[in-house]
């Protein structure tokens, strides 16, 4: 079964402070997603790749920087995290792409900016 | 950009009444349509994935689909207290996007 892990489980921050969440797929997949679910806007993306060293913007990506070293670790790093980031996140990863995809997510992080 | 609506937000049925849930989408080139479950702490899980007009069946889970209507349902037939969790709608043509989600609430 496609496996997709996520680290830390939760995270506190610092306003200011950098932070890096981690993601790592065993499914051999292209494709990686961040996104990031708050009350009231569902799940939004931010920041996906497809494949080893390459990242593109999503819908939201201000405030964000991703990094894909491999086909099986994609990062989100928060540069200067502030409260506004608040969330949870969740890494997805998906073959074949477009409409047909089918999206493999992990078990989220939360994380709080104080 | 695709506009994807859930409703209700809640919703509370009794142990093996049916469940139904509604997506409206703005889209009508969209043409992939999945149902994602996500249990209180976990991730999403996907149920049924729909591409034509009409129904598709897995196992308890059945989506309705009318693209002239903009719509889409998700009925669960028997539901358990087990399938108390946030449903998610999600539409594509091209990229994903997801809906706020139902939180349905099963009762013994």
């Amino acid at each position: 079964e496609a496996a997709v892990t996520q680290s830390p489980r939760n995270k506190v921050a610092v306003t200011g402070g950098k932070v890096t969440l981690s993601c790592n797929q065993t499914n051999n997949h292209n494709n990686m997603y961040w996104y990031r679910q708050d009350t009231g806007h569902g799940l939004r993306l931010i920041h996906y790749s497809y494949g080893a060293g390459s990242t593109e913007k999503g819908d939201i990506p201000d405030g964000y920087k991703a990094s894909r070293p491999s086909q099986e670790n994609f990062s989100l790093i928060l540069e200067l995290a502030t409260p506004s980031q608040t969330s949870v996140y969740f890494c997805a990863s998906g073959e074949l792409g477009g409409s047909a995809e089918t999206l493999y997510f992990g078990s989220g992080t939360r994380l709080t900016v104080l | 950009q695709q506009k994807v609506q859930q409703s209700p937000e809640s919703l509370t049925v009794s142990e093996g009444a049916m469940a139904s849930l509604n997506c409206t989408f703005s889209d009508g080139t969209s043409d992939n349509f999945r149902w994602y479950r996500q249990h209180s702490g976990k991730g999403l899980e996907m149920l049924v994935s729909i591409f034509s007009d009409g129904e598709k069946e897995e196992g308890r889970f059945t989506a309705h689909l009318n693209r002239a209507s903009l719509h889409v349902s998700l009925h669960i037939r028997e539901p358990q207290p087990s399938d108390s969790a946030v449903y998610l709608c999600a539409v594509s043509p091209n990229r994903i996007f997801f809906g706020d989600g139902t939180q349905l609430v099963v009762k013994p």
